[in-house]
């Protein structure tokens, strides 16, 4: 139990497009998605906290208007890139939790996002 | 400020054993977390402690001392696939994740 899957694995773009990563609990209810950035040999950067039905919450530095998070189910969350930059190549990971307060967080597989 | 500080690599042999610390600062602790993670893949769950002491599983084991902000993992027995990044990660008083910038770990035959 416990999977959380993401999609698309990896997707390469050409830069100024917007470019969408579905990220979907299978066999449970998120009431919490949290999305990480990971840079080459770097360790995971939190960008925002989503809970089910509200507006993310969003850690300092991570522009909402260019991320934008939208979690509109117990089993679905989504990060829009928008007008994405080479910069913003990065290893991109969601992962999930069941209550909102302590409990395991579980990562989906990450997505590659490389802009040209 | 919040902090993790642990190794950023460390070498070890088959078969040996090997420790990996991990120290922590945080506002408020509600657990202290370690991952796997291989290169280009998501991190997997290790362990959880929350409690003083050592918790074993199997060849892994993790050890915490909250009132010096401290934690490790013991790994037993190494395998090549043992070979990965390890992340220590504490959660504080509003269940956030504080990360470490995670150790790697290369096994040598």
């Amino acid at each position: 139990g416990a999977v959380v899957s993401q999609h698309p694995s990896w997707v390469i773009c050409k830069s100024g497009t917007s470019v969408k990563i579905e990220c979907r609990s299978l066999d449970f209810q998120a009431t919490t998605m949290f999305w990480y950035r990971q840079f080459p040999k770097q360790s995971l950067m939190l960008m925002a906290t989503s809970n089910e039905g509200s507006k993310a919450t969003y850690e300092q530095g991570v522009e909402k208007d260019k991320f934008l998070i939208n979690h509109a189910s117990l089993t679905l969350s989504t990060l829009t890139v928008t007008s994405a930059h080479p910069e913003d190549s990065s290893f991109y990971i969601c992962s999930a939790s069941q209550t909102r307060g302590y409990n395991e967080q579980f990562f989906g597989p990450g997505t590659r996002l490389t802009v040209l | 400020g919040q902090n993790i500080d642990q190794p950023t690599e460390m070498t070890a042999t088959e078969g040996a054993i090997v420790q990996i610390n991990c120290t922590y600062q945080t506002s408020g602790f509600n657990g202290l977390f370690w991952y796997q993670q291989h290169a280009g893949e998501a991190p997997t769950f290790l362990s959880y402690n929350v409690l003083d002491g050592l918790e074993e599983k199997g060849r892994f084991s993790s050890f915490l001392s909250r009132s010096k902000g401290y934690s490790y993992l013991l790994l037993k027995e190494l395998q090549m696939k043992d070979s990965a990044s390890y992340l220590c990660a504490a959660m504080d008083s509003n269940y956030q994740l504080i990360w470490g910038a995670g150790t790697k770990l290369i096994i040598k035959p």
